[in-house]
């Protein structure tokens, strides 16, 4: 079945730029949505099909996807960014249908 | 308001079987397909099922193929999710989620989760 790898743990601090990697085998031929999820609250998806947002995301969060890793952009950090960040694939063979989320990756914004 | 609402977690023992439902309002439900995903601590997020928006498709991950099954009432803009055979492993908060298009299978919709906890 198919992969979908994040580093666990990521820090930044404010006004920086954080690049959180999800790696997949040759991903760049898939779709790839991107969800943050704050304490005690349903993920939010803040970029889908590679790099579009959804209507209310701020511009500072931007998605690109080449060879084996889609990335997720924040720009511009700020404190209410700190969350767990998920990407997300389909992935389809004949007949079979089967949704991967990567591990997540725990954005701590110092 | 787009919303999609679930009901119905509760504590059940191993080998048990639970109904979770979802209530959807504020879009054009008959034709959405509708999925189940859940989190637990341990495992993030994981994909459990989908089904499409005349319930003619059924999908479900392997973990749950054989035990579970989603059903549709489009008169009532609800989705069910029967669980049977159940496990510790199965313990989790459930969301129900709406993509944003057929062509773009992205989770924009969710709900708020309902927990379901197996143990004896």
């Amino acid at each position: 079945s198919y992969v979908l790898t994040q580093p666990p743990s990521m820090s930044v601090a404010p006004g920086q730029t954080a690049r959180i990697p999800c790696g997949g085998s040759n991903i760049e031929s898939k779709s790839v949505h991107w969800y943050q999820q704050k304490p005690g609250q349903a993920p939010v998806l803040v970029v889908y099909d590679d790099r579009v947002r959804p209507s209310g995301i701020p511009e500072r969060f931007s998605g690109s996807n080449s060879g084996n890793t889609a990335t997720l952009t924040i720009s511009r950090v700020e404190v209410g960014d700190e969350a767990d960040y998920y990407c997300h694939v389909w992935d389809s063979t004949f007949a079979h249908l089967s949704v991967v989320f990567g591990g997540g990756t725990k954005l701590t914004v110092l | 308001e787009v919303s999609l609402l679930e009901s119905g977690g509760d504590l059940v023992q191993p080998g048990g079987s639970l109904r979770i439902s979802c209530a959807a309002s504020g879009f054009a439900f008959i034709y959405s397909a509708i999925y189940w995903v859940r989190q637990t601590r341990g495992r993030g997020l994981e994909w459990v099922s989908g089904i499409s928006s005349r319930g003619d498709n059924t999908y479900y991950a392997d973990s749950v193929k054989g035990r579970f099954t989603i059903s549709r009432d489009n008169s009532k803009n609800m989705i069910y999710l029967e669980m049977n055979s159940l496990r510790v492993e199965d313990t989790a908060t459930y969301f129900c989620v709406k993509a944003v298009s057929a062509d773009s299978l992205a989770f924009v919709v969710w709900g708020q989760g309902t927990s379901v906890t197996v143990s004896s």
